[in-house]
């Protein structure tokens, strides 16, 4: 099974940085999805295929990254973006996820 | 609008069994492959199952293969989770989740989950 390993595992941000998420994968894949969760709320994908915003998701977020490694930005972070964040390969069986990356407030 | 809803968790003893269900509305139903992800107290995101569109293609996770078993009526737009010789690691919250499109294998429309709690 491919290996996800996200960093690092808790980012503390002010409001309006630029933040960068990592996601790194055992072996080499070609789709990988991020997704986003609030506490006591269950997860929303924001990106897939690496990099394709889903539906209704702001043009702060976004994705890049092939291969191995792939990253999840937000250009400039809203309070609502606090929450914790899971990148998954849909790319190869079973289907796996980081361990997450929780953004917290500076 | 799409909405999955799932139920049937609850409090099990260990070598238990549990049936849980998702419901789907707002979508074509038979069109899409459904998934469970499962969530321990605190900890991140599992994978679990897939069971394709037409019922056909069912997949487990290694850690839940020859316990589990997924199924689905699309008569009824649900799909079920069979669990049996449940073990205090399959303690968790239970999602149900629909493919953005099979075959892309990312979730775009998640239920609330329902909780497991294998203990004695």
């Amino acid at each position: 099974e491919i290996v996800m390993t996200q960093s690092p595992a808790t980012l503390s941000v002010s409001p309006g940085e630029r933040v960068t998420l990592s996601c790194k994968a055992s072996q080499s894949i070609g789709k990988l999805a991020w997704y986003q969760q609030k506490p006591g709320q269950a997860p929303s994908l924001l990106i897939y295929g690496a990099s394709t915003r889903a539906t209704g998701i702001p043009a702060r977020f976004s994705g890049s990254g092939s291969g191995t490694e792939f990253t999840l930005t937000i250009s400039s972070l809203q309070s609502e973006d606090f929450a914790v964040y899971y990148c998954q390969q849909h790319n190869n069986w079973p289907w796996t996820f980081g361990q997450g990356t929780k953004v917290e407030i500076k | 609008d799409v909405q999955l809803l799932e139920s049937g968790g609850g409090l099990v003893q260990p070598g238990g069994s549990l049936r849980l269900s998702c419901a789907g509305s707002g979508f074509t139903f038979s069109n899409f492959p459904i998934t469970w992800v499962r969530q321990a107290p605190g900890k991140g995101l599992e994978w679990v199952s897939v069971i394709s569109g037409d019922g056909h293609s069912p997949y487990y996770a290694d850690s839940v293969k020859g316990r589990f078993t997924i199924s689905r009526d699309n008569s009824k737009n649900t799909v079920h989770l069979q669990m049996n010789s449940l073990r205090a690691e399959d303690s968790a919250l239970y999602y149900c989740a629909k493919y953005l499109q099979a075959p892309v294998a990312a979730f775009d429309f998640w239920g609330q989950g329902t909780l497991v709690t294998v203990s004695s």
